[in-house]
C-alpha cells in the first residue's frame, strides 16, 4: 500500500525566513496530495493541495511542488510569521485498486517561527 | 455555515467499555471519513461513509464500527475498550470521495 515519509520531523527558523517540508511517496497511482496544519489541540486545516497533472500550486505566502516522477512533494512557506508555528502534515491519496479516496499521511513536522 | 462538527469534545473511559462518537459534516458535504491520530503521530483512515454504507476500510480491528445518517452525519462506534484505543479521533466531510476533506476539531478518548 501507499507510504508517505515527511522530513524533517522538527524545523526552527527566525521570522522571515522561508521554510521547506518535504514528503514521499510510494505509489506511483497516487493522484492527490493536500498539506494540513494542525494547532495545539485543533483539527488538521487544509492550507493548500495539488493534484497530479500540476508540477506547482501557489497561494500567496505558500506554494506545493510535485515531482511525480522522483515521487515527492515539497512544502515552501515564505516570509515566515510567528503564527505559522504549529505541525504540518502532507498527505497522499491513491486510487489504485478501487481506492475510493482515504488519505495517507506523513507523521509530521514541527515548525516553529522565533520571533 | 458551520464547518464539521463533532462531540463529545473529550471521553474517559475503561478498558472493555464501548464508546460512540458523533459527527456531523460541513454542509453540502455527503461523504464522511474517520481517523485515529495517536500523540505525535500523523492520522491514520479507518473507514470512510457514503450513502450510508462503508465504501472503503483501512486497517483496524472489527472492534471499530460505524454508521451513516440519512442527514450525512455518522457516528464512530469502538468496542471493548483497549488503552491502545486512546488517541485523537478526527471525522473529515467531503463532497463524494475524491474531493477536498475538511477535518472537524476532533474528540480525544482517553482509556484508562
Amino acid at each position: 500500500g501507499e507510504n508517505v515519509e515527511q522530513h524533517p520531523s522538527t524545523l526552527s527558523v527566525q521570522e522571515g525566513d522561508s521554510a521547506v517540508i518535504k514528503c514521499t511517496y510510494s505509489d506511483s497511482a497516487s493522484n492527490y496530495f493536500p498539506w494540513y496544519k494542525q494547532e495545539l489541540g485543533k483539527g488538521p486545516q487544509l492550507i493548500i493541495d495539488i493534484r497530479s497533472n500540476v508540477g506547482e500550486k501557489k497561494d500567496q505566502r505558500i506554494a506545493v511542488t510535485l515531482n511525480k516522477t522522483a515521487k515527492h512533494f515539497s512544502l515552501h512557506i515564505t516570509e515566515t510569521q510567528p503564527e505559522d508555528s504549529a505541525v504540518y502534515f502532507c498527505a497522499a491519496r491513491t486510487r489504485r485498486g478501487g481506492s475510493q479516496g482515504n488519505l495517507i499521511f506523513g507523521k509530521g513536522t514541527k515548525l516553529s517561527v522565533k520571533p | 455555515d458551520a464547518g464539521v462538527t463533532q462531540s463529545p469534545t473529550h471521553l474517559i473511559k475503561t478498558r472493555g467499555q464501548q464508546v460512540t462518537l458523533r459527527c456531523s459534516p460541513k454542509s453540502g458535504h455527503d461523504t464522511v471519513s474517520w481517523y485515529q491520530q495517536a500523540l505525535g503521530q500523523g492520522p491514520q483512515f479507518i473507514f470512510q461513509y457514503y450513502e450510508e454504507e462503508e465504501r472503503q476500510r483501512g486497517n483496524f480491528p472489527d472492534r471499530f464500527s460505524g454508521h451513516q445518517f440519512p442527514n450525512y452525519s455518522s457516528e464512530l462506534n469502538v468496542n471493548a475498550l483497549l488503552l491502545g484505543d486512546s488517541a485523537l479521533y478526527l471525522c473529515a466531510s467531503s463532497s463524494g470521495a475524491y474531493n477536498e476533506q475538511f477535518f472537524g476539531p476532533g474528540t480525544r478518548l482517553t482509556v484508562l
